[in-house]
């Protein structure tokens, strides 16, 4: 049963420190979507991959966030300083797209992050 | 005004009601319609993908009207485990093939 791992699952940080977060995308998947969940905007599209090259990224805080895709097996969310207003579930989904169709998207766990 | 907009809810019914769920979108350009569902404290799951005729998948049943630019669900005899968020979502027509979400629905079925 393939899945999006996450990793870590839970993660508590004080203010001005770097957060680093991972997922492994399903295999053979060829999207990698960032999102980030909280109580008052719901769920928000930070950025997204399409065969390990950034497609969109406008989602993002650009001066503390980046992501990337080092290799088809990994993609990472790095927050540097991080503030609390950070403070929220990251979820990383993958999909297969293919001849410009839009699949389904299948989430990871999602990585809850507390800045203090 | 958000691209898609739905009642959060709570929506309280007992088991075995019928409970319909609606969705506005702004975007009339908009290609592929969903419906996710979210546990408390999970990730959001495929329900059902809405086709422009309609479909049906059990007890659940989505409906799009592009006219309107709507989008329901229909649940009939609710069990305790349909508790949950429902998450409408659209994939708009940029070539972005991203989708959006809107803030969900909370459905609690009481016993």
């Amino acid at each position: 049963d393939a899945r999006v791992t996450q990793t870590p699952r839970h993660k508590v940080t004080e203010m001005g420190q770097e957060v680093t977060m991972r997922c492994q995308p399903i295999l053979g998947h060829n999207t990698v979507f960032w999102y980030r969940q909280t109580m008052m905007q719901g769920l928000e599209l930070l950025a997204y991959f399409r065969n390990r090259a950034p497609l969109d990224d406008s989602g993002m805080p650009k001066d503390r966030f980046s992501a990337e895709m080092p290799d088809a097996t990994l993609a990472t969310l790095k927050i540097q300083p991080s503030e609390p207003r950070d403070s929220a579930v990251y979820f990383c989904a993958s999909g297969l797209v293919v001849a410009g169709s839009t699949d389904t998207q299948y989430f990871g766990p999602g990585t809850r992050l507390t800045v203090l | 005004r958000k691209e898609v907009e739905q009642d959060p809810g709570p929506f309280n019914v007992p088991e075995g009601a019928t409970v319909a769920f609606n969705c506005t979108y702004s975007n009339s350009a908009s290609q592929s319609f969903f419906w996710y569902r979210q546990d408390c404290r999970k990730e959001p799951k495929l329900l059902m993908s809405v086709y422009s005729s309609g479909n049906e998948d059990g007890r659940f049943t989505a409906q799009l009207n592009r006219a309107s630019q709507y989008i329901s669900l229909l649940i009939r005899d609710s069990k305790l485990s349909d508790s949950a968020t429902y998450l409408c979502v659209v994939s708009p027509d940029t070539g972005r093939r991203a989708l959006t979400f809107g803030s969900g629905t909370r459905l609690q079925v009481q016993p």
